[in-house]
């Protein structure tokens, strides 16, 4: 099955930075990448598929990026509504489709 | 509206069943396939199974390989998890989601709790 690892963990950031989470497959999983954002006692909610397509409604501030191994998600000025915890997930060939331990994003 | 409201979880004894539902709505149920995912307290998400449009492809998690079914019903438009000797680390909430290569849709959850 193929593994996955987030970095950091966890990060204290101000509204109006920049944020950058990454996320590394145990092997090539090509573009099949997807962000979630779980806010606490709620579900998570799809953010990103495909590595980069943006789902309707969420805010351009966030963007997705990588191939292959590597893969990472951006909010270039950070809302007070987007502290939460984030998690990719691989999506490639068949299932088991596993998620990233996740990044708590809280307030510095 | 999409919808999908998951109900079944309660407390269980180590070793004990349970089945948990999945009741859709606001899409055509046969078109889609369909996941369970699961969230222990306090920690990530798992994904843990689906199953596919006719039901005939089926994939599972290793640790609940031969202890959970998942099935279908299109007549009542659910989604089904049988769980089987159920172990302390099942418990958790566990979300049906809609989808396959991403999964869009979620529950809100239900909780179950493997406890003596």
């Amino acid at each position: 099955d193929i593994q996955m690892t987030q970095s950091p963990s966890s990060l204290s950031a101000s509204v109006g930075d920049r944020v950058t989470i990454t996320c590394r497959a145990s092997q090539s999983i090509s573009r099949n990448l997807n962000w979630y954002q779980q806010k606490p006692g709620n579900a998570p909610k799809l953010l990103i598929s495909v590595t980069s397509s943006l789902e309707s409604g969420v805010p351009s501030r966030f963007s997705g990026s990588g191939s292959g191994t590597d893969f990472s998600l951006t909010i270039s000025s950070l809302q007070p509504e987007d502290f939460a915890t984030y998690y990719c997930q691989q999506s490639y060939s068949t299932p088991p489709f596993t998620f990233g331990p996740g990044t708590k994003v809280d307030i510095k | 509206e999409v919808q999908l409201v998951e109900s079944g979880g309660g407390l269980v004894q180590p070793g004990g069943s349970l089945r948990l539902s999945c009741a859709a709505s606001g899409f055509t149920f046969s078109n889609f396939w369909m996941n369970w995912v699961r969230q222990a307290p306090g920690k990530g998400l798992e994904w843990v199974a689906n199953i596919n449009q006719d039901g005939t492809e089926k994939y599972y998690v290793d640790s609940v390989k031969g202890r959970f079914t998942n099935s279908r019903d299109y007549a009542k438009n659910s989604l089904y998890l049988q769980m089987n000797s159920l172990r302390a680390e099942d418990t958790a909430v566990y979300y049906c989601t809609r989808g396959y290569i991403s999964n869009l849709y979620w529950g809100q959850g239900t909780l179950v709790t493997v406890s003596s």
